[in-house]
Order: structure tokens, then C-alpha cells, then sequence
């Protein structure tokens, strides 16, 4: 079974804060690494996937790194806002076919005002 | 808009029961996967499904099966439900290849 190591586990940090979190994943034969964003009673949302080392994508306030080399990834939030708490997951094809999906447990993100 | 749906939302049946949870797409995506959410655990894969008749076993694929007839519908059956798979049932589907998956919004199953 592939593991996808996300760290920390949770994170508590006050509004107007800067944060990153890390996803680890096996540095051999990579294909992909996505990353997604999963408010409380929603269901998750695809915000980035990467797939050549080195990679940097940007949404908004969110961006993220890609090193496939050392396997792993780090999600930044820039000034951090209460909209921003959820739980950010981070997965990893299962093959090279891209498609299906191992998914960390995730960093659960709390932004207090 | 296209969208995928799950239903019902919320159902509760008594161990024993064989139960069908509903996962529809209209984004013409020709891949399907189910997944269970449970605490400590994470997105477990179930099942997923590649195109019409393609159906493939996840890591927790005990107790459950998938039938696809058509592109739009990958119905998720639980042959004999047991306490064990109350959980939430999250359907996603997505294009070939590198994409982001679009997910339903969950059914809370509770097998009493």
C-alpha cells in the first residue's frame, strides 16, 4: 500500500498568519501529486496538481511546491484567514495511469480571527 | 452546469440489509471512484471504474461491489451491510489522466 505522509496533523494559527504544511510520498516513480482543500460537512475541492518536479502553482492566497526528487510538497497559506480553516490533503496516483488516487490523512487547519 | 450527486444523503439500515448508495455524473467523466471516510483513516478507495463495464477493486472492496451500464452512474452496493461500514460515502469521478477529481457531497450511511 503506497503511504502519503501529510504533517502536522492539525495546526491552529491566529488571522493574518503565514503557514505551510508538508505532504510526503515515494520519491520512485512518480506521476502526480494533487492537492485538495475539505471544509467541515462539504466535500473536498481540487486545488492544484503537480506534475514535474520543481512545479510552483498559485491560487489566490494558496501556492504550492513540488520536489519529486527528495518526495515531497509543501502547501503555503499567505496571511491566513478564518475561511482558510479546513483539512488539506494531499494524494498520489496509485499507478501510472494517473488516475486513482491514495490520499494522506490530511492537515486540519484552524484560522482564529 | 455539470455536477455529481449522491443519494440519499443520509440513510440508516439494519445489519443483514443489502443496501445501493447512488453516485450520478453529468461531466461525461470516464472515470468513477468511491471512497469511505472514517476517522483515523482518512479517503479509503473502495472501487472505481474506468469507462462503461470497467469495474475494479479498491484496498476496502470487502462487502461491497459497482455495476457501470453507462457512463453517467457507478451504483455502489453493499451485499450484506454490517456495523463496520457505517461510514460517509464519497463518490468523485475525473477526466484521463492528471486531474482533479470532482467529488459528490457525501452519503452518512449507519448500519444498526
Amino acid at each position: 500500500i503506497l503511504n502519503v505522509e501529510q504533517s502536522p496533523q492539525s495546526l491552529h494559527v491566529q488571522e493574518g498568519d503565514s503557514t505551510n504544511f508538508t505532504c510526503s510520498f515515494p520519491s520512485s516513480n512518480f506521476y502526480a501529486l494533487h492537492w485538495y482543500r475539505w471544509e467541515t460537512a462539504k466535500s473536498p475541492e481540487a486545488l492544484f496538481v503537480m506534475t514535474l518536479n520543481g512545479d510552483e502553482k498559485k491560487k489566490g492566497r494558496i501556492s504550492a511546491t513540488l520536489n519529486t526528487k527528495e518526495g515531497y510538497s509543501y502547501l503555503y497559506i499567505k496571511g491566513s484567514q478564518p475561511e482558510d480553516s479546513a483539512t488539506y490533503l494531499c494524494a498520489f496516483p496509485r499507478d501510472s495511469g494517473y488516475s486513482t488516487l491514495t490520499f494522506g490523512k490530511g492537515t486540519m487547519l484552524l484560522v482564529s480571527p | 452546469d455539470a455536477e455529481i450527486t449522491q443519494s440519499p444523503r443520509h440513510k440508516i439500515t439494519e445489519t443483514g440489509r443489502q443496501v445501493t448508495l447512488a453516485c450520478h455524473q453529468t461531466w461525461n467523466h470516464n472515470n468513477m471512484f468511491w471512497y469511505r471516510q472514517d476517522l483515523g483513516h482518512g479517503l479509503r478507495l473502495i472501487h472505481y471504474s474506468y469507462g462503461v463495464h470497467d469495474t475494479n477493486k479498491g484496498e476496502v472492496s470487502d462487502g461491497y461491489s459497482v455495476s457501470r451500464s453507462n457512463t453517467e452512474d457507478l451504483p455502489l452496493t453493499l451485499e450484506s451491510a454490517a456495523s463496520s461500514q457505517t461510514s460517509v460515502y464519497f463518490c468523485a469521478s475525473s477526466e484521463q489522466g492528471a486531474y482533479g477529481y470532482t467529488f459528490g457531497s457525501g452519503t452518512r450511511l449507519t448500519v444498526v
